[in-house]
């Protein structure tokens, strides 16, 4: 079955540099969710979209920003990158409604270094 | 507001034991319950919910959790544990099924597998 698709799935960067990370919905999922889990720490959430507009935000930094495309694909846009964004980002992704909805399905991550 | 508590942060089994997990919740109304799975470096793989119904929900893997509204609790367990099975198990809450709706994570339980 296919899952949900992030990439890419390792990323260094510089301090004050920006990054993009892209999330693609398992096929037929309308709703896609963004996580943060830093080093020995559960997945904290930062921001959701359902049907292209924005559900839910989370504790996501005024230098962090996302959006959900036409084709459902997600971006998560980092800019002047810190040496504590160093974590692992998830993106899941949920059917929007009936008896799955509710249920998040993760991707492998994105394992982002700031050095 | 919601949480979730996982009063153990590491769990040592032999393999082929048992392993129960423990997971409390806090939250006004019947939340609708996760339990994943991450093994080192790895997303997070759904082993199991309880939206409503049965309160003894089986999940992947072997595993099986128990809903107990009296409690607040839903704790997993196997019956027979395998070395594959090491890894950081989370508990997580999700406050009702509409699209765009956030998980709250326990901590995280990390499991130890002794041959």
């Amino acid at each position: 079955a296919a899952g949900v698709i992030q990439s890419p799935r390792h990323l260094i960067k510089e301090k004050r540099e920006t990054a993009t990370l892209k999330c693609y919905p398992i096929p037929r999922h309308d709703t896609v969710y963004w996580y943060q889990q830093g080093p020995g720490q559960d997945p904290q959430f930062l921001i959701s979209f359902y049907e292209k507009m924005q559900s839910d935000k989370g504790s996501i930094p005024d230098r962090f920003s996302a959006q959900q495309f036409s084709d459902y694909h997600s971006e998560l846009n980092m800019s002047s990158l810190e040496l504590g964004d160093s974590a692992l980002y998830f993106c899941a992704s949920s059917p929007g409604s009936g008896t799955g909805g509710g249920t998040q399905y993760f991707g492998p991550g994105t394992r982002l270094l700031v050095l | 507001a919601q949480s979730v508590t996982q009063p153990d942060i590491h769990i040592t089994v032999s393999e082929g034991a048992s392993l129960e997990l423990r997971c409390n919740y806090s939250y006004g109304a019947t939340p609708y319950l996760f339990w994943y799975v991450q093994s080192p470096g790895q997303g997070l793989q759904l082993l199991l919910k309880y939206f409503s119904g049965d309160t003894l929900v089986q999940g992947i893997k072997g595993f099986e959790a128990e809903f107990k509204r009296s409690q607040s609790s839903f704790n997993l367990r196997k019956p027979s544990v395998h070395w594959s099975d090491a890894a950081e198990y989370f508990c997580a809450v999700v406050q009702g099924k509409a699209a765009g709706n956030k998980l709250t994570f326990g901590g995280g339980t990390r499991v130890l597998v002794k041959p």
